[in-house]
């Protein structure tokens, strides 16, 4: 079946623009997770939704990164003004449980170049 | 916060041999450990995950090992195949607290199977 698919896959922004990246989970799945991945590190939690609940919000790098789900499927992760330590890429995971664990499906991810 | 340690960082192996990550973690809540392969352009993809009521793991070719009292799990590939080349990520994760569902990566382990 279809697995999460993120747009845009790649997005150069100049620094000081808005940005939004999309996520499409696998259909069901009521846990949403962003992460963000520097070049050659391991993936950073940022922020976790249950259906349109945002649950979790304590790994947003500052108040200009914001998230959304509002009917619950999709979600857009926004950054405003972004700078140049924005520039990493911007990876989508969702699962079909609502109880820990949860084992995460990863979409492909957006790569973000602030320039 | 939880702190993944992962070993080595690069690792080549001969079509094959087997190849042995590992990854330690300093919260002693941890219960759910999953690993990740991630392969160039992609997103991470789950290959196989253990919890902390289980010592090992088989799934194929992959085994999982976990020693909790010393803290550390361990991936096993055995008979290793040039399609097993990607980076490999350990990460762990807790069922409650504050900190619910999400996963701590290790920093990565770019794994090479010449033919």
């Amino acid at each position: 079946g279809a697995g999460v698919s993120q747009s845009p896959r790649y997005k150069v922004a100049k620094r000081g623009q808005d940005v939004a990246l999309r996520c499409d989970p696998i259909s069901g799945h009521v846990s949403l997770f962003w992460y963000q991945q520097a070049l050659g590190q391991g993936p950073e939690f940022l922020t976790y939704f249950q259906n349109e609940a945002q649950l979790d919000k304590s790994g947003l790098p500052s108040d200009r990164f914001f998230a959304e789900r509002p009917e619950g499927s999709v979600s857009t992760l926004k950054i405003q003004r972004t700078q140049q330590e924005d520039s990493a890429v911007y990876l989508c995971a969702s699962s079909p449980r609502r109880d820990p664990p949860f084992e995460q499906y990863f979409g492909p991810g957006t790569r973000l170049t602030v320039t | 916060g939880e702190n993944v340690e992962q070993h080595p960082s690069t690792l080549s192996v001969q079509e094959g041999d087997s190849a042995v990550i590992k990854c330690t973690y300093s919260d002693s809540a941890s219960n759910y450990f999953p690993w990740y392969k991630q392969e160039l352009g992609k997103g991470p993809q789950l290959i196989i995950d253990i919890r902390s009521n289980v010592g090992e793991k088989k799934d194929q070719r992959i085994a999982v090992t976990l020693n909790k009292t010393a803290k550390h799990f361990s991936l096993h590939i055995t008979e290793t195949q040039p399609e097993d080349s990607a980076v490999y990520f350990c990460a762990a994760s807790k069922f409650g607290g504050s900190t619910l569902g999400r996963l701590y990566f290790g920093r990565g382990t770019q794994l090479t199977v010449w033919p």
